[in-house]
């Protein structure tokens, strides 16, 4: 089993749709999580972060953390083409600082 | 300048060439990172460095070297590459080496090896 593991898409979804990314982990431990954005050719950006159960807001962005089932997801309301990139998931493990990515989910958000 | 500067951000090299990767972070972070991307696989930690010290070496091959003079300045020295090498290298630093923190990237150095 991948320590992190995504689909990798692409999730297309219509402009002003909610878009729902997914991630699993493995490690039980883990107590941190974080969404990065990447647009193409670009280097990836911090999104969001979650740490406690249930649900964190941010503007459009929602994530939502279930430990128990070992999953974290992302929720982008009223999606916009701008929105369109690869969202990667990533998950502490150890002390080390080694975040483990997840390969990435691509969203195409069409006009 | 600000945030995490990478150089040069593409690069061409042969097989014997020597050449290296430079990272620069202006943002006073105590731990600095290496990544590799290739497409359709997930990033993959190469190097981290906290206060100028390696403290993980993610099983790299011994063509990759990096070098931290101090908490600022990173590199990834490159020599005798293979084209499966070919990739983006992202460095990255984060306030300190533990997992809860948060990790600002550079732009990436685009290598292609030849």
């Amino acid at each position: 089993q991948k320590e992190v593991e995504q689909n990798s898409g692409p999730l297309s979804v219509p402009e002003g749709a909610i878009a729902s990314l997914n991630c699993t982990y493995s490690d039980r431990v883990s107590q941190s999580f974080f969404w990065y954005r990447q647009y193409s050719g670009k280097s990836p950006e911090l999104i969001m972060s979650i740490y406690s159960n249930g649900d964190k807001e941010d503007g459009r962005f929602t994530a939502q953390l279930n430990k128990a089932s070992q999953y974290v997801s992302l929720l982008i309301r009223d999606s916009q083409p701008s929105d369109s990139a690869t969202y990667l998931c990533a998950v502490p493990s150890g002390n080390t600082g080694k975040l483990i990515f997840g390969q990435g989910t691509t969203l195409q958000v069409k006009p | 300048e600000t945030g995490v500067t990478q150089t040069p951000r593409h690069l061409v090299m042969g097989m014997t060439n020597k050449k290296s990767l430079k990272c620069e972070q202006h943002l006073g972070h105590n731990a600095m990172y290496w990544y590799k991307q290739s497409a359709k696989k997930p990033l993959e930690l190469m190097f981290v460095y906290s206060l100028e010290e390696r403290v993980e070496n993610n099983s790299v091959p011994s063509r990759f070297s990096p070098e931290c003079p101090n908490s600022s300045h990173l590199f990834l020295h490159l020599h005798t590459l293979q084209p499966e090498d070919s990739a983006l290298y992202l460095c990255a630093s984060s306030l300190s080496h533990s997992g809860a923190n948060v990790l600002t990237f550079g732009a990436g150095s685009r290598l292609t090896v030849l």
